[in-house]
């Protein structure tokens, strides 16, 4: 049964704190993803990788960063976390060879 | 500049009867098409798939329909069961590495 996990389902962050979100997949793909999902807009892409250490900006990159360190790890980080970050982070990966992607549970974060 | 367009941010059905969800594109490159399904509080999963050289992909109760003249899929549901109750989003690919997703149509069925 192939997995995605994020490291936490719900997180409460105050207004500058430096987050860091956490997506584990165990599927060994190539490509990860983060997304953000806010009412009205859909997914968005934040950013993507599609090998270790190398990655792209999405649509809406600004004010984040990512890390892709292992081939099965991901990470989201919020250098400094504003009120307009608060949403729905949703981590995914596929390989190259397949267009389906696999989602994580997502992260519901608030900045307060 | 939205790539992916879902109109209708809401659809209700009765069970049983067919829903039919709709989203438009204008990117001409897209070769690849996806429906997702996601319930609250949880990821969005995979339901179907269509390659732009296809026109119709069948898969149980779900049919998606491609008009790549017109730029537009529909998603099919039939017939309609109170668990499809659901946001279902369409998106669409022209590398595999990067989708471009619909804002999402919330799909209710009425036992």
């Amino acid at each position: 049964d192939v997995k995605v996990t994020q490291s936490s389902r719900y997180l409460v962050k105050r207004t500058g704190e430096k987050v860091f979100l956490e997506c584990v997949q165990d599927m060994d793909h190539e490509n990860m993803f983060w997304y953000r999902q806010d009412p009205g807009l859909g997914l968005r892409l934040i950013y993507f990788s599609y090998d270790v250490k190398m990655k792209e900006k999405g649509d809406i990159p600004e004010g984040y960063s990512v890390s892709r360190e292992k081939k099965e790890r991901f990470s989201l980080i919020l250098e400094s976390a504003s009120t307009n970050q608060t949403s729905m982070y949703l981590c995914a990966s596929n390989s190259p060879l397949g267009y389906e992607q696999y989602f994580g549970p997502g992260t519901r974060l608030t900045v307060t | 500049d939205q790539q992916v367009k879902q109109n209708s941010p809401s659809l209700s059905v009765q069970e049983g009867r067919i829903s039919i969800l709709n989203c438009d594109y204008t990117n001409s490159m897209f070769d690849y098409f996806l429906w997702y399904k996601k319930y609250p509080a949880e990821g969005p999963t995979f339901l179907i798939s269509i390659s732009s050289i296809k026109d119709k992909n069948e898969d149980g109760r779900f049919t998606v329909f491609l008009n790549k003249s017109a730029k537009h899929l529909s998603l099919h549901i039939v017939p309609s069961q109170p668990g499809d109750s659901a946001v279902y989003f369409c998106a669409a690919s022209n590398t595999g590495n990067q989708f471009y997703f619909g804002t999402g149509t919330s799909l209710t069925v009425i036992p």
